[in-house]
């Protein structure tokens, strides 16, 4: 299973766009690669899920390389409940998911 | 509609005993999954169901875990025998599909387990 390495931690300002990167060397032919946040007290939610090349939904883009051992999720115009941990993934299909230890953005006024 | 739901939200049990903890899944999804995150180990996933079936437990930590679904529906993941070590919050996750994990996960609020 390919393994992801994500930042620990980032700060922002609200307002600003957010870029998180995830590295994922080995990730295989069949995976995809899918973002999660998770807000304290509360089970992981679904973001964006991406193959190649960028995908936009009203929350975030993601942004993927031609060789896909990296992806980068963005976040327009962070407000304070943008606060979480983001969770970088590469599935298959397998049924789990694997996390890592995912990437806590706090949001500054 | 109704989210994933989890039961109890909260559990304090001494250490020895057996827990039960409940999930009901999105009505209409085919694939249950269990979770368990702490601070020591992150976020790792314990078992999948599609259907009634369990065709991967590979997460399960030991014997004293064991988990089932009747139905089609509602999972239990029961815990023999606590040990301080299972500490942690237990989530569960369903999904539509039996294409794994490329369809997306909805997640419940978890129950905190605390083992005394």
């Amino acid at each position: 299973l390919a393994k992801t390495t994500q930042p620990i931690s980032m700060d922002s300002y609200e307002g600003q766009e957010v870029n998180i990167t995830c590295s994922h060397n080995n990730i295989a032919t069949n995976d995809y690669i899918t973002w999660y946040q998770q807000f304290p007290s509360q089970g992981p939610r679904f973001i964006i899920q991406g193959y190649k090349t960028k995908v936009t939904n009203e929350v975030a883009s993601l942004f993927i390389p031609a060789d896909r051992k990296s992806s980068t999720l963005s976040l327009p115009r962070v407000s304070l409940s943008d606060t979480a941990v983001y969770y970088c993934l590469v599935n298959s299909n397998t049924g789990k998911l694997i996390f890592g230890q995912g990437t806590t953005l706090q949001v500054k006024p | 509609g109704a989210g994933v739901s989890q039961s109890p939200s909260n559990k304090v049990t001494e250490k020895g005993k057996d827990v039960e903890l409940r999930c009901d899944p999105i009505s209409g999804h085919t694939a249950l999954y269990w979770y368990r995150q702490s601070l020591g180990q992150g976020l790792e996933f314990l078992i999948y169901f599609q259907g009634n079936s369990a065709p991967d437990k590979s997460g399960l930590p030991s014997d004293r875990f064991s988990a089932e679904r009747t139905g089609g529906s509602v999972s239990t993941l029961t815990i023999q025998r606590t040990q301080q070590e299972d500490s942690a919050v237990y989530l569960c996750a369903s999904s539509l599909a039996s294409s794994g994990s490329l369809e997306t996960q909805y997640f419940g609020p978890g129950t905190r387990l605390l083992v005394l």
